[in-house]
């Protein structure tokens, strides 16, 4: 079945540090892929999102790319900020069996200390 | 504020019990999805139900069911409650049953005693 694996945390960085969270993913067929954030004590944002190989999403400074050939779709951000701490959850949805459900990752959590 | 509503915030129950969590997708979505979040299982798909039909099921138990009202509301009850069922219980809420976005309520945290 689908699946979703993303790097383990937790990942504390200093505030403007470069961020990478690594994603990578196992589907039948093409499925659009997903980055969901989670602030404490609150549901899930949908961060960005790409549906089709080579597509770039991009939010808030955030991006990542679908990369098909790796399977992968790896977070990004420049310059991280203190508010941007929170879990981030890699997802995709693949229409089997006619539904678009999600298929999370386990969660990165995400500290950024001044 | 995603529009989704999830009640009750908090529940705290005994083992054995039976619990109802709702959920009001937002204004126009006719999809409605329960997903369970567990430290050790993580995010899960449970259900999908859409204009009142089930439409997929995931890792839903036998003592776990839905249903979705003619106002779009939908409820998933919980029965015979044991520790392990203690987790966030998520509803998301889309416009179709296609691709498109799925706007997540706050959440229900169940504890069971």
């Amino acid at each position: 079945g689908d699946s979703v694996t993303q790097m383990e945390g937790p990942v504390t960085l200093s505030e403007e540090a470069f961020l990478t969270i690594n994603c990578t993913y196992t589907a039948t067929g093409y499925p659009s892929l997903f980055w969901y954030v989670q602030y404490p004590g609150e549901g899930l944002q949908l961060l960005l999102k790409a549906t089709k190989a080579d597509d770039k999403g991009s939010n808030k400074g955030f991006e990542a790319t679908y990369r098909k050939e790796t399977t992968s779709f790896h977070l990004e951000k420049g310059s991280v900020q203190v508010s941007d701490s929170a879990v981030y959850f890699c997802a995709l949805s693949s229409p089997g069996a006619g539904s678009y459900q999600l298929t999370f990752g386990k969660g990165t959590k995400l500290s950024v200390i001044p | 504020d995603s529009g989704v509503t999830q009640t009750p915030k908090h529940l705290i129950t005994a083992t054995g019990q039976r619990v109802t969590l709702r959920c009001s997708p937002r204004s126009g979505d006719l999809s409605v999805y329960w997903y369970q979040q567990s430290l050790d299982q993580g995010l899960q798909f449970l259900i999908q139900y859409y204009n009142g039909e089930e439409r997929a099921k995931g890792n839903i138990l036998e003592r776990f069911s839905a249903q979705q009202f003619p106002d779009l509301h939908s409820e998933l009850n919980l029965s015979s409650l044991e520790l392990g069922d203690s987790a966030l219980y998520f509803c998301a809420s889309s416009v179709g049953d296609s691709l498109s976005e799925q706007y997540f309520g706050p959440g229900t945290r169940l504890t069971v005693t």
